[in-house]
């Protein structure tokens, strides 16, 4: 089947522009994260979402940075007025709900990433 | 505060050598631990998820180990299949959501 698809996998752009990346989960998996992995370093969360649930936006960097989520299914993660230390992989995971009891976190399946580029 | 250190940053190997990569975390309770497996230009692959001190999982060449402060990723007579990053991450029992990742171990395998 098919898994987690991102695009675009490549996006250079230049300083003060606007990015929009694009996140495709996995069919009937309700949670979604966003993450960024800078050169050499783990990665950071940024969003969540489960479900019709509020998001946890308590990663996002910045105010430029803003996500959302459409029918529960596609997401789009949108940069503004971009600066050169955005420059980053931007990954995407869906997993099932959370379960109860011990099994309470389902494991994640993450995209290939965008490479974003801030000339 | 919570938080991830993996060591060494980056571990060279022979084909056959067995190793443990390590990592130590610092968390407010804990739900779960997790390892996975990078390569170049792709996603983090799913590995183990452990959960209590004193459990073990296998998969493979690989077998995880979990204390009450660290977490070990042991590889037995490794192949060059096996050279990637390795990730460990937790979830704290403060948080539904939030997965706090290490930096990675860089693992090459040389035949």
């Amino acid at each position: 089947g098919a898994g987690v698809s991102q695009s675009p996998s490549n996006k250079v752009t230049e300083k003060g522009k606007d990015v929009e990346l694009r996140c495709d989960p996995i069919s009937g998996h309700t949670a979604l994260y966003w993450y960024r992995q800078s050169l050499g370093q783990g990665l950071e969360f940024l969003i969540y979402f489960q479900g019709n649930s509020a998001p946890d936006k308590s990663g996002l960097p910045s105010d430029r940075f803003s996500a959302e989520r459409t029918g529960g299914s596609v997401s789009t993660l949108t940069i503004q007025r971009t600066q050169q230390e955005d420059s980053a992989v931007y990954l995407c995971a869906s997993s099932l709900k959370e379960a109860s009891g011990r099994a309470f976190y389902n494991e994640q399946f993450f995209g290939p990433g965008t490479r974003l580029t801030v000339l | 505060e919570d938080q991830v250190t993996q060591s060494p940053e980056a571990l060279r190997l022979q084909e056959g050598e067995s190793s443990s990569l390590n990592c130590s975390y610092t968390v407010s309770g804990l739900r779960g631990l997790f390892w996975y497996r990078q390569d170049p230009g792709k996603g983090p692959e799913f590995l183990f998820t452990l959960y209590s001190a004193g459990e073990e999982k296998e998969k493979e060449r690989l077998k995880a180990t979990l204390t009450k402060k660290e977490s070990f990723l042991h590889i037995t007579a490794p192949k060059p299949e096996d050279s990637a990053t390795y990730l460990c991450a937790v979830q704290p029992y403060s948080s539904a959501s939030k997965i706090i990742f290490g930096s990675g171990t860089r693992l090459s395998i040389r035949p």
